[in-house]
């Protein structure tokens, strides 16, 4: 089963525009991660948020994550043609390090 | 570094017909993992290797799925039969140790089942 759901399921916006993407789980966790996806390739780690911290940062990657309501959100600013790619939370059930993927949301940046 | 390789990138077979992915992790990555992944969907773990030990194979479908990881390095994972619901990507992702986190994956396996 998936232990993580992403909303929306697509985006599409200009080139220079922010993205932001949301994934719900449904168990407590240790840490929360961000995958990156391009078409017929595999996942690439983008960033890792563990339970104890609130927000993060990577480049123009920002992670937030609540786990009172058992959510994170994914910003991209100043989105790039080259961000269209699909967009995977992974989180793991506390202890386990058994890591589940959500749905996804698949990102298009228009040039 | 070299990145994980897996094996083949494509392959087509007829419903009933048996199957071997090979994937071989990040030299020194004692943690293996075999996802799969449906057209659509996100990657649904299969089973996850600690060097050559089952660490978690409970989605794993044992009555056609087998994996093995020999002497704890490369991996290779069996279909047989295949259904056409097995059509899917076969990732495979090794990280450092089971308590490190980042996982680094493969291009996958592309398999159709006509």
């Amino acid at each position: 089963s998936q232990q993580g759901e992403e909303d929306p399921q697509a985006l599409s916006i200009q080139e220079g525009e922010n993205a932001t993407m949301n994934c719900s789980y449904k168990t407590s966790i240790n840490n929360l991660q961000w995958y990156r996806q391009n078409s017929g390739r595999g996942l690439v780690h983008l960033i890792l948020i563990r339970s104890n911290e609130r927000e993060k940062h990577s480049g123009r990657l920002r992670v937030t994550l609540d786990t009172s309501k058992k959510s994170s959100s994914l910003l991209i600013t100043a989105s790039r043609a080259a961000d269209t790619a699909s967009y995977f939370c992974a989180t793991d059930a506390s202890g386990t390090y058994k890591y589940i993927f959500g749905t996804g949301t698949r990102l298009k940046v228009l040039a | 570094e070299a990145g994980v390789a897996q094996s083949p990138r494509y392959k087509i077979i007829e419903k009933r017909q048996s199957v071997a992915f090979w994937c071989n992790p990040i030299s020194g990555h004692a943690t293996l993992y075999w996802y799969q992944q449906i057209l659509g969907q996100g990657p649904k773990l299969l089973i996850q290797f600690q060097n050559n030990g089952v660490v978690d194979d409970s989605q794993l479908p044992k009555d056609r799925f087998s994996a093995e990881r020999l002497k704890g390095v490369d991996s290779t994972l069996k279909i047989q039969p295949a259904k056409l619901e097995d059509s899917a990507v076969y990732l495979c992702a090794s990280s450092l140790q089971v308590r490190v986190e980042k996982l680094f994956f493969g291009s996958g396996t592309q398999l159709s089942v006509l």
